[in-house]
């Protein structure tokens, strides 16, 4: 089936860690997207990557890293300086000229 | 600056019609969608609208696009309780290629 997919869809992890979610997609898509979403808001662009070995800070990107080694895999790391790191996270994917996002199921991270 | 504004919360009878509304900020926009979120989940593409349209219709579903005024509705027909769900208006961002979401309208289904 093709798809997105994030993985663990739920996370815990102590103050101070940092924290690895995955992202991954066999749309044969170029552009890639890491959002937060917290309670009664909407999406926040935290980092996006519109081709291989190259991406840019979205809103919030303070805290976070990403990489794009491959096509097909977008991790996002939560890095110890992020204040308030516990959130869902979603990820999507859109192909170069399409207009539509397709959005995985979400990782929700709970820093304890 | 870029932003999109949605009400949070909309309940309707079960058959009726709800109307979710929204207005946005970037005249320039190409593209406007509706996603829908059910608790948990990812967001999942309902429709959207380019930005030449007035009116796209699919189903149960109606979107009215007032560039003048930028405002976008989405109405939804004969409303069900499996419609429960969070509702986010998005733009396309065109000169920087990316999408802005509104916050999401709650849509809560009455008996």
């Amino acid at each position: 089936d093709g798809g997105i997919t994030q993985s663990p869809k739920y996370l815990f992890r102590k103050e101070g860690q940092n924290v690895t979610l995955s992202c991954e997609q066999n749309l044969n898509h170029d552009a890639m997207y890491w959002y937060r979403q917290d309670p009664g808001q909407g999406l926040r662009l935290i980092y996006y990557s519109q081709i291989v070995n190259d991406f840019q800070k979205g809103d919030i990107a303070e805290g976070y890293s990403v990489s794009r080694e491959k096509k097909e895999s977008f991790p996002l790391t939560v890095t110890s300086a992020q204040k308030n790191p516990t959130a869902f996270y979603l990820c999507a994917s859109r192909s170069s000229g399409g207009n539509t996002q397709y959005f995985g199921p979400g990782t929700r991270l709970t820093v304890l | 600056g870029e932003d999109v504004e949605q009400s949070l919360f909309l309940s309707v009878r079960e058959g009726d019609s709800s109307v979710i509304n929204c207005t946005y900020t970037d005249s320039s926009s190409t593209y406007l969608y509706w996603y829908k979120q059910e608790p948990g989940a990812g967001l999942q593409l309902l429709t959207y609208i380019f930005s030449n349209m007035d009116m796209k219709q699919d189903q149960r579903l109606t979107v009215l696009l007032n560039k003048k005024d930028k405002h976008l509705s989405l109405r939804i027909a004969d409303t069900q309780t499996g419609d429960s769900a969070i509702y986010f208006c998005a733009e396309e961002y065109s000169s920087a290629s990316k999408i802005i979401f509104g916050s999401g309208t709650r849509l809560s289904i009455r008996p």
